[in-house]
């Protein structure tokens, strides 16, 4: 079954790029990635998905390698407010379980 | 619109009693799910639902029980509270086409529950 794995915790000063980065070694070729984060034990929020491209919002840029094992989390001017535990999910087996696991704390420092 | 609401925010139970976590979404969502999450750790999924009617069992459904009699609506029911269901509760709702991969979910501020 797909698995992630993240780094525990990162740092970024502010206004820098925060990169995290994601592996999904496991993926299978039609899944999805998503990213979501969590501010301070609130619910959960979406950020962006991606499954061969690269993609860009208004929150994030997602970088996928090209054989899709791995993934990178951008957010290209860090603020306080982006403090937040990050997880990179992807679903399990063919239903419709999404492995959340443990994510990385990032802290954004002043 | 509201998005997935869910209540109550806190609650105390003693070992033995029962409770409902109520969750409700506006989004006309088909999709809808409960996790569960012990400190420092990641969500793990509890049941969920494909639709009206419709359930079925994550990860770690024991001592759990859900309905889903609307699209709106689903509840999950602790039957007899022990200390080990002490967690924090979010409840989650997305759209997804059959046969469509794309599932993003959309969750509610959760129900911080301890059993004491």
């Amino acid at each position: 079954d797909a698995k992630t794995t993240q780094p525990p915790s990162m740092d970024c000063a502010e206004g820098r790029a925060a990169n995290l980065p994601c592996n999904h070694s496991t993926i299978s070729g039609n899944e999805y990635v998503y990213w979501y984060r969590q501010i301070h034990s609130q619910g959960p929020q979406y950020i962006i998905h991606g499954l061969k491209n690269n993609e860009t919002n208004e929150m994030a840029s997602l970088i996928i390698t090209e054989d899709r094992k791995s993934s990178t989390l951008i957010l290209p001017h860090a603020t306080l407010r982006d403090t937040a535990v990050y997880y990179c999910i992807v679903r399990v087996g063919t239903g419709n379980q999404f492995y959340f696991g443990t994510g990385t704390s990032l802290t954004v420092i002043p | 619109n509201a998005g997935v609401t869910q209540t109550p925010k806190f609650r105390i139970l003693k070992i033995g009693q029962s409770m409902t976590l109520q969750c409700t979404q506006d989004m006309n969502h088909n999709y809808m799910y409960w996790y569960r999450q012990d400190p420092g750790m990641g969500l793990k999924l509890i049941y969920y639902s494909v639709g009206a009617g419709i359930t079925d069992k994550g990860e770690v459904p024991n001592g759990y029980n859900v309905s889903r009699s609307t699209t709106e609506d689903f509840p999950l029911r602790l039957e007899l509270a022990a200390p080990s269901q002490t967690s924090v509760y979010f409840c989650a709702s997305s759209y997804r086409t059959p046969g469509q991969g794309k599932n993003i979910q959309y969750f509610g501020a959760g129900t911080r529950l301890s059993v004491l």
